[in-house]
């Protein structure tokens, strides 16, 4: 069946510092990759968007890869700072049974240490 | 930027009543929105998908008769969670597709409802 994997424990990380977070997949051949961000409470917002014939994607502090024979996504937070804590989520969408549907993965919770 | 509201934030309810919870596209006409459920400490899981002026899509385990989606208008979905129970209690979270420019793969979310049985 189709899994998708994400480090369900914390990540602690000093303010200042590079924040790498993994999103590993398996049984999934997706068209594309979503990374999103949780508050506590609140409802996810989009932040990256990476189509399976792409290696890369930046915005601002944030870099995306995707690597669909290893079938993993890296997602980086350069110069991360106390307001960038919150959980990520991955999320993988095809276009099975005609129309987008997205799979959300568990998502990793990140604390950035001032 | 699109904007998708829900309504109410927060409800209690008894078990056995039925709870609406509205979703609300502000800024933008969305053809397609998507319910999704959390628990704690768990992914989001789709619910159901509903297009505008036609039935909605259930995914596989979900009770089209206890979860009614209406997606009545270009800006306006609604889940009614009937004869409520206990482990009905969950975070619910509703995302709509903005198509207007086009195809977008981009979902935006609602803050999402808490809805606590008793």
């Amino acid at each position: 069946s189709q899994k998708i994997e994400q480090n369900s424990e914390a990540l602690n990380i000093q303010e200042g510092k590079t924040a790498t977070l993994t999103c590993n997949y398996t049984n999934y051949s997706p068209a594309y990759l979503q990374w999103y961000r949780q508050d506590p409470g609140r409802g996810p917002v989009f932040l990256l968007l990476i189509r399976e014939n792409e290696k890369e994607k930046r915005k601002e502090r944030l870099k995306v890869t995707f690597d669909t024979t290893l079938k993993q996504s890296l997602f980086h937070i350069t110069a991360s700072q106390p307001a960038d804590s919150a959980t990520y989520l991955c999320a993988l969408g095809d276009n099975s049974g005609g129309y987008q549907k997205v799979t959300f993965g568990i998502g990793t919770k990140l604390q950035v240490i001032p | 930027g699109a904007v998708v509201s829900q309504h109410p934030s927060r409800v209690i309810c008894k078990s056995g009543t039925s709870v609406k919870i509205e979703c609300r596209s502000l800024d933008f006409q969305a053809t397609t929105m998507f319910w999704y459920r959390q628990f704690p400490k768990q992914s989001l899981m789709l619910m159901a998908t509903s297009n505008e002026g036609s039935k909605a899509t259930y995914e596989q385990g979900v009770e089209k008769d206890k979860f009614l989606i209406n997606h009545a208008s270009l800006t306006l979905s609604t889940l009614t969670v009937t004869s409520a129970h206990p482990e009905d209690s969950s975070f619910y979270i509703c995302s709509a597709r903005d198509r207007s420019g086009g195809f977008s793969y981009e979902q935006y979310f609602g803050p999402g409802t808490r809805l606590t049985v008793t």
